[in-house]
């Protein structure tokens, strides 16, 4: 079984500054990293995601996260927010699988609050 | 191309009735799966179907149950409902489920409210 710990319910932050989104994993086997963001009143929308190979993997517009092993982390970051950022975004993970089931298993969300 | 679709966008049912909620996927997306979202427990899996087969299933009562149609349209049912009921059921899809590092795409939900 898998489960997330995203460690920060709310965050305020103002625009411009840099922010980081901080989440936790744990799992008895190896498994992909998600980063969803949730905008008010609609759905899901992936964000970034590990599979393998470089830890540092980024999205198109300017959050990044790094797979650490060894912490069982996989914090977002993004160096410079905007106000366009407000949103809720989740972390998640899914177990190694081959063809099959799918299941992801989500963090509680953090609120980010992107202040002018 | 359409992105994944939910109806009704917003349902208000009284504890003891039943309810059914649609979700028609991506075009050419044969994996659905179905998620609750509450404030207190978060985002929590349902059931995820592929050609018409539940292939995996989250931990809720049985009351909670689903089907999927030879063109990938998927249903969820919810049985005699509770004030626990009362969520954002959100659906997802994904091209084959053929491993979980696909990415599964969103609808926009369906707001549940149950008095």
């Amino acid at each position: 079984a898998q489960s997330v710990t995203q460690l920060d319910s709310q965050v305020p932050v103002f625009e411009e500054a840099p922010v980081e989104l901080r989440c936790n994993y744990s799992s008895s086997v190896s498994v992909y990293l998600f980063w969803y963001v949730q905008y008010p009143n609609q759905g899901l929308q992936l964000l970034l995601k590990y599979l393998s190979g470089s830890t540092l993997v980024e999205s198109i517009n300017g959050f990044e996260a790094e797979f650490n092993k060894s912490q069982t982390s996989f914090h977002l970051r993004k160096p410079s927010v905007h106000i366009s950022d407000t949103a809720e975004y989740f972390c998640a993970v899914s177990p190694y699988s081959g063809a099959g089931s799918y299941q992801l298993t989500f963090g509680k969300g953090t609120k980010l609050s992107v202040i002018p | 191309k359409a992105g994944v679709t939910q109806t009704p966008r917003y349902l208000i049912k009284t504890r003891g009735q039943q309810v059914t909620l649609s979700c028609s996927p991506i075009s050419g997306h044969r994996s659905v799966s179905w998620y609750q979202q509450t404030p207190g427990q978060g985002l929590q899996f349902l059931f995820e179907y592929f050609s018409e087969t539940q292939r995996n299933k989250g931990n809720f009562p049985g009351r909670f149950s689903g089907r999927q149609f030879s063109n990938s349209r998927s249903e969820m049912n919810v049985s005699t409902l509770e004030l626990g009921d009362s969520a954002l059921y959100l659906c997802a899809s994904s091209l084959t489920g053929g491993g979980s590092q696909e990415t599964q795409y969103f609808g926009p939900g369906t707001r549940l409210l149950v008095l």
